[in-house]
């Protein structure tokens, strides 16, 4: 069974251009999180989806946007980058809502704003 | 989610148990334990989780006092690579939602030959 994939893996983009990152959750999983980790702050959650709505979101500027489709693929959006975008962006994704329902993680994208 | 507390770093000797704590004292009654480690520049890898009774997989076993306090990952015989850094989650499920886990700054295992 093929694990979380994201697409690209590197990234390198100019301050004030806009990026789109990709991530194809395991099949059969319909909730699909993404997460920022910087050096500085760590492990920081984005915003979370099930069935194409946005569930629950970070304290994370509007720059930062995402969606997802109805195979449950997902993207997400930056625009407007800074500097301080430059971070391992990492999807996650779950199979339902059963309490006590584990995530798993692709191996990221690697972005640098320069 | 309650907030937990890991040691910043911890050794272990190679084929020896790894036994990692981690505080929780403001748990709630419906909040599970999770754990995760994250090698280097890697996704972070689920381990465990549970909610008030040991449990144990092919990975680690995972350890929660009675009172539900504290816990501890055991990794029977640590290999070098079960070197990474290991994040004890404790999360509220609801639900509907609610997959966003509340990462703090983990232990940083290493294991010396």
């Amino acid at each position: 069974k093929a694990g979380v994939t994201q697409t690209p893996r590197y990234l390198i983009k100019t301050r004030g251009q806009q990026v789109t990152l990709s991530c194809s959750p395991i099949s059969g999983h319909r909730s699909v999180s993404w997460y920022q980790q910087t050096p500085g702050q760590g492990l920081q959650f984005l915003f979370e989806y099930f069935s194409e709505t946005q569930r629950n979101k970070g304290n994370f500027p509007g720059r930062f946007s995402g969606r997802q489709f109805s195979n449950s693929r997902s993207e997400m959006n930056v625009s407007t980058l800074e500097l301080g975008d430059s971070a391992l962006y990492l999807c996650a994704s779950s199979p339902a809502w059963h309490r006590g329902t584990e995530a798993f993680f692709g191996q990221g994208t690697r972005l640098t704003v320069v | 989610d309650a907030k937990t507390t890991q040691p910043t770093s911890m050794d272990c000797a190679e084929g020896r148990a790894a036994n990692l704590p981690c505080n929780h004292s403001t748990i709630s009654g419906n909040e599970y334990v999770y754990w995760y480690r994250q090698i280097h520049s890697q996704g972070p890898q689920y381990i465990i989780h549970g909610l008030k009774n040991n449990e144990t997989n092919e990975m680690a076993s995972l350890i929660i006092t009675e009172d539900r306090k504290s816990s501890t990952l055991i990794l029977p015989h640590a290999t070098l690579r079960d070197t990474a850094v290991y994040y004890c989650i404790v999360r509220l499920h609801r639900d509907n939602y609610g997959q966003n886990f509340v990462f703090g700054p983990g232990t940083r295992l290493s294991v010396l030959p």
